[in-house]
Order: C-alpha cells, then sequence, then structure tokens
C-alpha cells in the first residue's frame, strides 16, 4: 500500500527566502505525482505534475523534481512572498493497471511566509 | 466560467437523512473523482468515473452512491447519513485518467 510522507509539516519563513518542502513515498510504481496547494477553506490548485519519466518541472518561481529510486519528490520555491503562504499537497497516482486512478495524498505542509 | 463546480458549498443535516451533492465540470474532461477530507486536513479518493463507467472504490460504505447523468457531471449522493459523514467533499476531473487533476471548491458537510 503506497503511503505518502511530507515533510515538514509546519514551516514558518520571513519573506525573500529560498525554501524546500519535501515528499517521500514508499511504492516506487507511480505513474505521475502533482503537488497542489490548498488555502484555508478553498480547493487545490494544481502547481506542477511531472511524469515517472520526468526528473523536473517548473513553473514560475516553482521548482519540483522527482527521484523515484529514492521514492522522493521535493518542490522548491524561491524567492517566497506572504501570498505564498497555504497548505502544500504531494499526490501520486499509482502506475499499475486495475484502473487505479485516484490520487494517493500526503497529509501537507502548511507554510507561513512572514512579511 | 468556473471549470469545477460544486454545489452546495454548505450543508449541514440531521443524522439519518439522505442528501446529494452537485458536481460540474465544463473542461471537456472525461474522468471525474469524488474525494474526501477529513476533519484532520486528510484527502482519500472515494470514487472515479470515466466515460459513465465507475472506475474505483476505495472502500467507501454503500451509503455512497456517485450518479453520472452525463460526462460533465458526477452527483454523490449519501443514504442514512452519519456523524462521522461530516467533512469536506471534493470534485475533481482529468482529461484522461493519467493527466493533471482540477478540484472543485469543496463542499462542506456538517451532520448533526
Amino acid at each position: 500500500k503506497q503511503e505518502v510522507t511530507q515533510i515538514p509539516a509546519a514551516l514558518s519563513v520571513p519573506e525573500g527566502e529560498n525554501l524546500v518542502l519535501n515528499c517521500s513515498f514508499t511504492d516506487s510504481a507511480i505513474y505521475n505525482l502533482q503537488w497542489f496547494r490548498q488555502d484555508p477553506g478553498k480547493g487545490l490548485t494544481s502547481l506542477l505534475l511531472i511524469q515517472s519519466s520526468q526528473r523536473e518541472q517548473t513553473s514560475g518561481r516553482l521548482n519540483a523534481s522527482l527521484d523515484k529510486s529514492s521514492g522522493r519528490s521535493t518542490l522548491y520555491i524561491a524567492a517566497s512572498q506572504p501570498g505564498d503562504s497555504a497548505t502544500y499537497l504531494c499526490a501520486l497516482k499509482r502506475g499499475s493497471g486495475g484502473g487505479a486512478d485516484g490520487l494517493t495524498f500526503g497529509k501537507g505542509t502548511h507554510l507561513i511566509i512572514q512579511p | 466560467d468556473t471549470a469545477v463546480s460544486q454545489t452546495p458549498k454548505y450543508l449541514v443535516t440531521q443524522m439519518g437523512n439522505d442528501k446529494s451533492i452537485k458536481c460540474e465540470q465544463n473542461l471537456g474532461h472525461d474522468t471525474m473523482y469524488w474525494y474526501k477530507q477529513d476533519s484532520k486536513k486528510f484527502l482519500k479518493i472515494m470514487f472515479s468515473y470515466n466515460n459513465k463507467e465507475l472506475i474505483i472504490n476505495e472502500t467507501v460504505p454503500n451509503r455512497f452512491s456517485p450518479k453520472s447523468p452525463d460526462k460533465a457531471h458526477l452527483n454523490l449522493h449519501i443514504n442514512s447519513l452519519e456523524l462521522g459523514d461530516s467533512a469536506v467533499y471534493f470534485c475533481a476531473s482529468s482529461r484522461g485518467r493519467q493527466e493533471t487533476q482540477y478540484f472543485g471548491p469543496g463542499t462542506r458537510l456538517l451532520v448533526l
């Protein structure tokens, strides 16, 4: 059974700092990995999707990496801003057949950027 | 021009009642999902539908039943509501089973 762990559970940093959020998973048979952000009382916003054949994806100040062999992904946020404050969720899609279409989520990292 | 929408946004009801949550997507996607986020904010897949066919059902009580009248809608029906059903329910959709999933704003269900 796939387990997804996100460390740290919470993080508070001053504005302007670069930071890294970590995601680890137990089963490397994944199809893709997706990073989301969730604002309080809101839905999920997709940030980046990395296919299992890819090593990283970039979007603006965000860079996500994937290392299947070690069961790890990182989300790098450059020059953090107060608007980046949110909960960041890592989610995996299983690669095996049998209609395993749902995402398996970690519990998230609650990020606060101090002005 | 909301991509994935859910109604209602909030739902407060008594134990034992039957309720429905509606989901619509205007993205032309062929796969839709329901997720449950519990009080500890943990998200778990409940159902997914692809071309009106149920694909997975992750140990969800049979009091929960998804119904898809067409490709753009996946409604969630819940019978005999229990206190433990209180949670936030998210609908999502994707183009194909392996593509990016887009989430709705969530429906906050409180069972009293």
